[in-house]
């Protein structure tokens, strides 16, 4: 049973505009979530992340979005750009153990 | 360039066969780890290494062995593989392990795409 969901497999968005990832995840025990990038034949690259006492946590153009009564996470980026074009991994950690979504592919059209 | 490299980065082999996969990290890091992404499947975390020591090891079947001689080197030897164990083996390091603030970034090696025949 996956621990961590991300319901989408793909997404596009004409660049310029907001792209938002979405990831729900089971565990109340989690407590830091993170998302990763990765481009084909590469392994996965750190982006941000967040802590469970936290809300939101913003870097440049990545925005992420913690709602815990709901078990939600997403990610925002904008504006969004043709080098944002991945894929797009949700993670969370609890105790040595870190668990990942199945990945978004994200198409930013020029 | 991550800072974690890894050999080879393609391989295949029979069932009979047995190699290891390396991998190396520059980054001065504590942690060390092992998953393997199957197809159209998530990340699946193998093993944790901190400090060389093994401190998790998630129901991983004995075919696959980790081995952790110094904090920057991991392998993982594989031996009577079956077909089914095809896929994406990735090496990830962190300084630190989970549960702590700030320390739970993991930097990833690019992959081993192992084909067992």
């Amino acid at each position: 049973d996956q621990q961590v969901k991300q319901n989408s497999p793909s997404l596009s968005v004409q660049e310029g505009r907001i792209s938002i990832l979405n990831c729900d995840y089971t565990n109340s025990m989690f407590d830091y979530f993170l998302w990763y990038k990765k481009y084909p034949a590469e392994g996965p690259t750190f982006l941000i992340s967040i802590s469970s006492i936290k809300d939101k946590n913003e870097d440049g153009r990545f925005t992420v979005f913690l709602n815990k009564s709901a078990k939600h996470l997403s990610l925002h980026i904008v504006p969004s750009q043709p080098g944002d074009s991945a894929v797009y991994f949700c993670a969370a950690s609890a105790q040595n153990q870190f668990y990942f979504g199945t990945g978004t592919s994200l198409t930013v059209i020029p | 360039e991550t800072g974690v490299t890894q050999t080879p980065r393609h391989l295949v082999m029979g069932m009979t066969n047995k190699k290891s996969l390396k991998c190396e990290q520059h980054l001065g890091h504590n942690a060390m780890y092992w998953y393997k992404q199957s197809a159209k499947k998530p990340l699946e975390l193998m093993f944790v290494y901190s400090l060389e020591e093994r401190v998790e090891n998630n129901s991983v079947p004995s075919r696959f062995s980790p081995e952790c001689p110094n904090s920057s080197h991991l392998f993982l030897h594989l031996h009577t593989l079956q077909p089914e164990d095809s896929a994406l083996y990735l090496c990830a390091s962190s300084q630190g392990l989970a549960g702590g603030i700030g320390i739970n970034e993991q930097f990833f090696g690019p992959g081993t795409r192992l084909t067992v025949l």
